[in-house]
């Protein structure tokens, strides 16, 4: 079965230091990857999607970056952080939508990140 | 491009009670509808989803929901509310066929339960 590991569970970072969360995926090939945020009392904000190894979409211009150095490996990254990028962070994947595949997204347990 | 409507950010329920979590969606071709739930400090797990052929689905923890087109709609419901249902619950929509589009969600209803 398929699983997803996303860590650390808990990041407390000062304002202007880097940023590094990472998500991988384990018993599936070739998946799409997410990196999604929520802040406190709103929804859920799409950052970053990856269809293959190199291959990044950004939905939102800020100081994050995302990379896929491997297949079920997705990173997301800040040289300099901001009080507004705490938040929680969460990773997701799922299959290409095909004659077996809906669509549906499968969710980490999330990263909670403190900028003080 | 399709969008989500979810009416109501805090919906507040006695134990026992029904629960209806409402869900609008536009979608110029037929879409792929989802409700997921997450509890505090969670990733989202999925309660159901709508794909082709019966309207009403039935998830896990006794939610279901039914797809009607005619309404835009694909609202969950659960008969008897429980204290462990208290929750964040998002509705998403992906339009079928859209290839490697992600899921779009609503901004999410907080479900609270009360004894």
């Amino acid at each position: 079965s398929q699983t997803i590991h996303q860590w650390p569970a808990t990041l407390v970072q000062p304002v202007g230091s880097p940023l590094s969360l990472e998500c991988t995926v384990e018993g599936t090939s070739n998946p799409n990857l997410y990196w999604y945020r929520q802040a406190a009392g709103r929804g859920l904000q799409l950052l970053f999607y990856s269809v293959g190894i190199g291959q990044i979409s950004s939905e939102v211009p800020q100081n994050l970056s995302a990379s896929r150095p491997q297949d079920r490996q997705f990173i997301l990254s800040s040289k300099k952080l901001l009080l507004s990028d705490s938040g929680f962070y969460l990773c997701a994947w799922s299959a290409p939508i095909g004659p077996k595949n809906t669509g549906e997204l499968f969710f980490g347990e999330g990263s909670r990140l403190t900028v003080l | 491009a399709q969008s989500v409507t979810q009416l109501g950010s805090h919906v507040s329920v006695s134990e026992g009670a029904l629960v209806l979590l409402r869900c609008n969606y536009s979608s110029s071709v037929p879409p792929y509808l989802f409700w997921y739930v997450q509890y505090p400090n969670q990733g989202l797990q999925l309660l159901l989803k709508y794909t082709t052929g019966a309207t009403l689905v039935k998830g896990i923890n006794g939610f279901e929901a039914e797809f009607k087109k005619s309404e835009t709609s694909f609202h969950l419901t659960k008969p008897s509310a429980h204290m462990s249902d208290a929750a964040e619950y998002f509705c998403a929509v992906i339009r079928w066929n859209s290839g490697n589009t992600p899921l779009v969600f609503g901004k999410g209803t907080r479900l609270s339960v009360i004894a």
